[in-house]
């Protein structure tokens, strides 16, 4: 159906760490999206992805469409104070309806400095 | 340029009082939409637009109406307030059809 699985939904992590995140969809789509909410502000795009397979980066940010299209990974790479936030993934709607996202309830990261 | 602003950045309702959230974007986008934001839910869309003059309803439309009256502005009303509509509401915009951009949000609570 329409729901996002995104996991975990919260880490706490020692600055310097790697960090791994993903979303998964029980159905295939054609888009997968990554945002990050500081704390108070709105969401603000990371990273977009088109094909699958394709890995794109972003600075130390890493992200992938996975192969089979159910699925999109998000790495940070040696994290810092300022990555702490709300990490969603997002996905187009299938048929006509592709301008419209469905959201992932979004990972929390805290990083300890 | 600003982006995607909203007004008010928050406010205070008693149950039954009305509304309108305004949502202003100075990227030219044909798409703009509003969201709710809850703990635990992550973001529900509530209304949607394709382009001026047009809307359509999202995930979760109930209690809310909205125009665009206007390419740049879309407003969101609450007719009777409820405290189930306490939440953040957020307004985004897009054209490239994937890509959303987002306001900075509004933080509504009803009492």
């Amino acid at each position: 159906g329409q729901q996002l699985n995104q996991s975990p939904q919260s880490m706490f992590i020692q600055e310097g760490e790697d960090v791994s995140m993903n979303c998964t969809s029980s159905s295939i789509f054609n888009t997968w999206l990554w945002y990050k909410q500081d704390p108070g502000e709105g969401p603000v795009l990371l990273i977009a992805l088109y094909k699958a397979g394709e890995l794109t980066s972003n600075g130390r940010l890493t992200a992938q469409f996975g192969i089979t299209r159910k699925d999109s990974f998000l790495n940070i790479s040696a994290s810092i104070p300022s990555d702490v936030g709300i990490y969603f993934c997002a996905r187009t709607n299938s048929g006509g309806s592709n301008y419209k996202l469905t959201f992932g309830k979004g990972t929390l990261l805290t990083v300890n400095p | 340029n600003a982006g995607v602003t909203q007004t008010p950045k928050f406010r205070v309702l008693k149950t039954g009082q009305s509304m309108t959230l305004l949502c202003a974007q100075d990227m030219n986008h044909e798409y703009m939409y509003w969201y709710r934001q809850d703990p635990g839910m992550g973001l529900r869309l509530i209304h949607y637009s394709v382009g001026e003059g047009t809307t359509a309803k999202g995930e979760v439309p109930d209690g809310y109406n909205v125009s665009r009256l206007k390419k740049q502005n879309f407003l969101l009303g609450l007719e009777s307030a409820a405290p189930s509509q306490t939440s953040v509401y957020f307004c985004a915009s897009g054209d490239f059809p994937y890509e959303q951009y987002f306001g900075p949000g509004t933080r509504l609570t009803v009492t």
